[in-house]
């Protein structure tokens, strides 16, 4: 089974600045990488998905790269509604779906 | 508008099984897989299977295979998990979610275990 890895787990940063969260995979799933974010209480959002492509009405900030087996999701201006939890997802497999053990983004 | 409603919270006690409902609308059920996937409290995304509402036919997540079983109902557009043997480690939110309009998530349905 495909394994994926996020970091940090968590992290806490100001209004305004550039927040950086990784994904690897244990073996390469091409572009095969959605990013989701998730608030309490409410289902995960779907932000990007084939690595790079934004999710229709998802604000230009959030950005995803990479391909094979290391991929990131940026923030690029953190504002106090991106305070969540974010999760990464192969869909690669054709036969399950694997998420990365998520990583909470707070505001100092 | 696409959505998939999900039936509500369950208390169940150890050693019984669950049945949990997800309704499609505003789509063709049959186009699209349906996965289950569940999140334990203060826990990460746990993928636990899908169902091809076409066919019937499932694929199950290596933890849940022999107690999870995923069905459909074309007539009513609906998908089903049920998860037998149920131990407390099995409290969890359970959610639905179809690859329609690229991500679309039920709202979530509430399993506690509990003596």
């Amino acid at each position: 089974d495909i394994q994926m890895t996020q970091s940090p787990s968590s992290l806490s940063a100001s209004v305004g600045d550039r927040v950086t969260i990784t994904c690897r995979a244990s073996q390469s799933i091409s572009s095969r990488l959605n990013w989701y974010q998730q608030k309490p209480g409410k289902a995960p959002k779907l932000l990007v998905y084939a690595a790079s492509t934004l999710q229709s009405g998802v604000p230009s900030r959030f950005s995803g790269s990479g391909s094979g087996t290391d991929f990131t999701l940026t923030i690029s201006s953190l504002q106090p509604e991106d305070c969540a939890t974010y999760y990464c997802q192969q869909s690669y497999s054709p036969l399950t779906w694997t998420f990365g053990q998520g990583t909470k983004v707070e505001i100092k | 508008q696409v959505q998939l409603l999900q039936s509500g919270a369950e208390v169940k006690k150890p050693g019984a099984s669950v049945k949990v409902s997800c309704t499609a609308s505003g789509y063709t059920f049959t186009t699209y897989y349906i996965h289950w996937v569940r999140q334990a409290p203060g826990q990460g995304l746990e993928w636990m299977g899908r169902v091809n509402p076409n066919s019937g036919g499932a694929n199950y997540a290596q933890n849940f295979r022999g107690r999870v079983t995923m069905t459909r109902d074309t007539s009513v557009s609906t998908a089903y998990m049920e998860l037998s043997g149920l131990r407390s480690d099995d409290t969890a939110v359970y959610y639905c979610a179809s690859p329609v309009g690229r991500s679309t998530w039920g709202q979530g349905t509430l399993v506690t275990v509990s003596s």
